[in-house]
């Protein structure tokens, strides 16, 4: 089966601008996750979807940071505007939610740097 | 609530050493315990993970991973490592099913894998 898509793969911008990225899970994952991965630390959440409500944004920064999963399938996040401490790779993962399939599969991840 | 503490940011070994890495977990209900690897520029991929049951978990590429309840601890190991082995580790902690941490991964701070010819 096709695993988690993201895009862009990289993407370079001033502080203050805006970005977005993009994430297709896997088909029929009903959960799909984004992390923000900083340099030299582990994957922190930012927000769960079950299809498309949200579960958990209690560490999104939502002052700037919005994410929307229209139709349970697709995702976007967007940062506006961008600080320069929002460089960080930042993962979609998407999982099952039936009893008995915990795991959660991860995108190769969006590199964000902000000048 | 739930933490992970991986012990050693940085890890080196000769090819065909034994390979261990270090996870001590805290949570206040029984974890789900997992350890993904990640490859420079890439996604996480799990290697293997206890939910319950066996506490000795086999996972791919030969790893496998101890859950020890008394030492809240799920170290990694592999009896002979290769250089393809090199790598970035990380563990994760999860609650079980039912409860509010249920599908909420929790990350240590990963683990580099040098592996020396």
């Amino acid at each position: 089966e096709a695993g988690v898509a993201q895009s862009p793969r990289y993407k370079i911008i001033e502080k203050r601008q805006s970005v977005a990225f993009w994430c297709n899970p896997i088909s029929g994952h009903a959960t799909l996750y984004w992390y923000q991965q900083i340099l030299g630390q582990g994957p922190k959440l930012l927000i769960q979807f079950q299809n498309n409500g949200v579960v958990d944004d209690s560490q999104l920064p939502k002052d700037r940071f919005s994410a929307e999963r229209l139709k349970g399938v697709d995702s976007t996040l967007k940062i506006q505007p961008a600080k320069l401490e929002d460089s960080a790779v930042y993962l979609c993962a998407s999982s099952v939610t039936s009893v008995g399939r915990y795991e959660q599969y991860f995108g190769p991840g969006t590199r964000l740097t902000v000048t | 609530a739930q933490s992970v503490t991986q012990l050693g940011s940085h890890v080196s070994v000769s090819e065909g050493a034994l390979v261990l890495l270090r996870c001590n977990y805290s949570s206040s209900v029984p974890p789900y315990l997992f350890w993904y690897v990640q490859y420079p520029n890439q996604g996480l991929q799990l290697l293997l993970k206890y939910t319950t049951g066996a506490t000795l978990v086999k996972g791919i590429n030969g790893f496998e991973a101890e859950f020890k309840k008394s030492e809240t601890s799920f170290h990694l190991t592999k009896p002979s490592a290769h250089m393809s082995d090199a790598a970035e580790y990380f563990c994760a902690v999860s609650g079980g099913a039912g409860g509010t941490s249920y599908g909420k991964l929790t990350f240590g701070q990963g683990t580099i894998l040098t592996v020396h010819p």
